[in-house]
């Protein structure tokens, strides 16, 4: 069965960075695109952007600043989402998803002198 | 990009309710459009997908219809499970929008 599994909660101080990881299982994980996904407390979902699994070519969404990088490593099916330059307002859940059938379960990354 | 507007933000209905949630897109989205259910502190859970065809395992009495660009997600007898968070979602043409969610409230 598909699976993705993040890594856990992080806390950071405004200005570090952090990676987040999406572990993919059950499916080839070069066949399917990995969207990320952001909800900050209380609001709604946010889509980030995508990366195409086979080419490593991301996509962002208009208007999200370079603080954010997809990445991957095919060898461990993994996908990663690096934030740079932390500020109090990237507190949010992070969700990796696989098309609209499957979501990780959510990082939650908490930005906090 | 597609914007997806979503209407009641908030709604409160009865156990036995017919319940019925709109998106609409700014442009043509063909059926790529999916509603979701969230709870507090869970990730969200896909009802229907491709605007009308519901979710392994989801109860029957979530529907979704569309006409043109608008969609509707439409729960035919409300339980107090289906107090929730429900989102659009659009996954057309390698973007995702998402609708701005409808709180749903049993009372």
């Amino acid at each position: 069965q598909v699976q993705l599994v993040q890594s856990g909660s992080e806390l950071k101080k405004p200005g570090a960075s952090v990676k987040v990881s999406c572990k993919a299982s059950g499916y080839t994980f070069t066949n399917y695109a990995i969207t990320w996904v952001r909800q900050a407390p209380g609001q709604g979902l946010e889509w980030m952007g995508w990366i195409n699994t086979n080419t490593g070519d991301p996509t962002y969404a208009q208007g999200l600043t370079g603080q954010f990088v997809f990445s991957l490593d095919t060898s461990v099916s993994t996908a990663y989402l690096q934030i740079s330059n932390l500020k109090a307002e990237d507190t949010a859940v992070y969700y990796c998803t696989r098309g609209p059938h499957s979501w990780g379960q959510g990082t939650l990354v908490t930005v906090s002198s | 990009d597609i914007q997806m507007t979503q209407s009641p933000s908030t709604l409160s209905a009865s156990v036995g309710d017919r319940v019925t949630i709109t998106c609409r897109a700014s442009r043509s989205i063909s059926s790529w459009l999916a509603w979701y259910q969230q709870k507090p502190g869970k990730a969200p859970k896909l009802l229907i997908y491709e605007a009308s065809t519901l979710e392994t395992g989801v109860p029957s009495r979530f529907s979704g219809s569309e006409s043109g660009t608008e969609f509707t997600l439409t729960i035919s007898s409300l339980q107090p499970e289906d107090s929730a968070t429900y989102y659009c979602q659009q996954y057309n043409s390698y973007s995702g929008t998402f609708g701005k969610g409808t709180k749903l409230e049993i009372k």
